[in-house]
């Protein structure tokens, strides 16, 4: 098993252009999460799902968005990149609740 | 919100030694808590659970203690090897909810 992968591991976006992070998993999780971690700082849940067709806001939703089509994969959308949005992303699955998540390698966005 | 912190953001220990990593959790209703271990531009790995009826645990040279009255734990990690640094997190999860809540994290340093 591959576990989480994440595309692109690195990009560089001008301010008010848009992109897709993806996210998949092989594992058939049911549980999907976004996240994104601040230098220096812990993680903060963007996204989560938990199921085909269902998706929620986190903590920290506004400026992006999510779909959950398919049960391997939980992309992540900016519509109108800010300098805020500048971090590393990190996608995560599991299979229940109180249950380890398995992270992917993490998205590194700059916004300029 | 529940607010997770840590008593110390960078510990440095000698290789050999023995490492205590604190945490401090706010919710009472938390009953479910994860470490995990993140190695520079790595994602979060999964080192040791558990749950609000233990109150230690131990795996591989790692212990968690949990004192659900003054809402604390704890990550020893007994003779401390240079490839134990990293960054420590400590992820409470309270039934019903559905994401995990990190703080900002500790670092641990090994020197040789």
């Amino acid at each position: 098993n591959a576990g989480v992968t994440q595309t692109p591991k690195f990009r560089i976006l001008k301010i008010g252009q848009s992109m897709t992070l993806q996210c998949t998993q092989d594992m058939n999780h049911n549980y999907m999460y976004w996240y994104r971690q601040d230098p220096g700082m812990g993680l903060k849940l963007i996204y989560y799902s938990v199921g085909a067709g269902i998706t929620d806001k986190g903590e920290v939703p506004n400026g992006y968005n999510v779909s959950r089509s398919t049960t391997e994969d939980f992309p992540l959308r900016l519509e109108l990149a800010a300098p805020s949005q500048t971090s590393v992303y990190f996608c995560a699955s599991t299979d229940r609740q109180l249950y380890e998540q398995y992270f992917g390698p993490g998205t590194r966005l700059t916004v300029t | 919100g529940e607010s997770v912190g840590l008593h110390l953001p960078t510990l440095s220990v000698q290789e050999g030694d023995n490492s205590i990593i604190n945490c401090a959790y706010s919710n009472s209703a938390s009953d479910y808590f994860i470490w995990y271990k993140q190695e520079s531009g790595k994602g979060p790995q999964f080192i040791i659970d558990i749950r609000s009826n233990m109150d230690k645990r131990q795996g591989q040279r790692v212990t968690v203690l949990l004192n659900k009255t003054v809402k604390h734990l704890s990550l020893q990690i007994a003779a401390t090897q240079p490839g134990d640094s990293a960054v420590y997190f400590c992820a409470p999860q309270a039934a019903g909810r559905r994401a995990l809540t990190f703080g900002s994290g500790t670092r641990l340093q090994v020197q040789p």
